[in-house]
């Protein structure tokens, strides 16, 4: 099984500022397969990013993601106020799929 | 717009069974794998199972198998997780999802409660 690691838990930034999220695999994710997740309390999460780095239909283009490897970066080059939420990365190159454990951005 | 509607959540006893539902709108997602993801309170998701398009294949989590059975009716446009000898980390919001690789459609959920 592939373990999902993101750091930090918590970002604090204000709106405006660019956020780098991180997401580490336990082993190689083949073909880049791992997808990013937005979710607002009482909300499903929401795809953002599948492949690694191509932006679900809808999703605005401050939201990037790049990696591959063991290595994935979610970027959010300007916070808007509906971005503060968790985000969660995902693998899905090998069976179980997994998430990673999430990075909550906050308001500072 | 595409819609996933979850039903057949609730409380049940340690031990107990259920069964979930989900109706989806759209008739070509028949075309696609779906999957169940389930989320515990305070935790991140986690994914439990998902079909191929035509049921042919099926895959579970480890501490599903033997215990889920993920099944649907495309006739229907409806996916279905039967759960059985429930434990008490079962409990979760659980989801129908699009996709058995990533997950582009999700409903709102169904809560299941596993308790004495």
């Amino acid at each position: 099984e592939i373990v999902l690691t993101q750091s930090p838990g918590t970002l604090s930034l204000s709106p405006g500022e660019r956020a780098t999220l991180s997401c580490r695999a336990s082993q190689s994710v083949s073909s880049s397969s791992l997808a990013w997740y937005q979710q607002k309390p009482g909300q499903a999460p929401r795809l953002l990013i599948s492949g690694a780095s191509s932006r679900a239909t809808g999703i605005p283009d401050r939201f990037s993601g790049s990696g591959s490897g063991t290595d994935f970066t979610l970027t959010i080059s300007r916070l808007e106020p509906e971005d503060f939420a968790v985000y969660y990365c995902q693998q899905y190159g090998s069976l179980p799929r997994t998430f990673g454990q999430g990075t909550k951005v906050e308001i500072k | 717009e595409v819609q996933l509607v979850e039903s057949g959540g609730g409380l049940v006893h340690p031990g107990g069974s259920l069964r979930l539902s989900c109706v989806v709108s759209e008739s070509t997602l028949r075309n696609h794998w779906m999957s169940w993801v389930r989320q515990a309170p305070g935790k991140g998701p986690e994914w439990v199972a998902n079909i191929k398009e035509d049921g042919s294949e099926k895959y579970y989590v480890d501490s599903a198998k033997g215990r889920f059975i993920v099944s649907r009716d495309n006739a229907k446009n409806s996916l279905y997780l039967q759960m059985n000898s429930l434990r008490a980390e079962d409990t979760a919001v659980y989801y129908c999802v699009s996709g058995g690789s990533w997950f582009g459609y999700w409903g709102q959920g169904t809560l299941v409660t596993v308790s004495s």
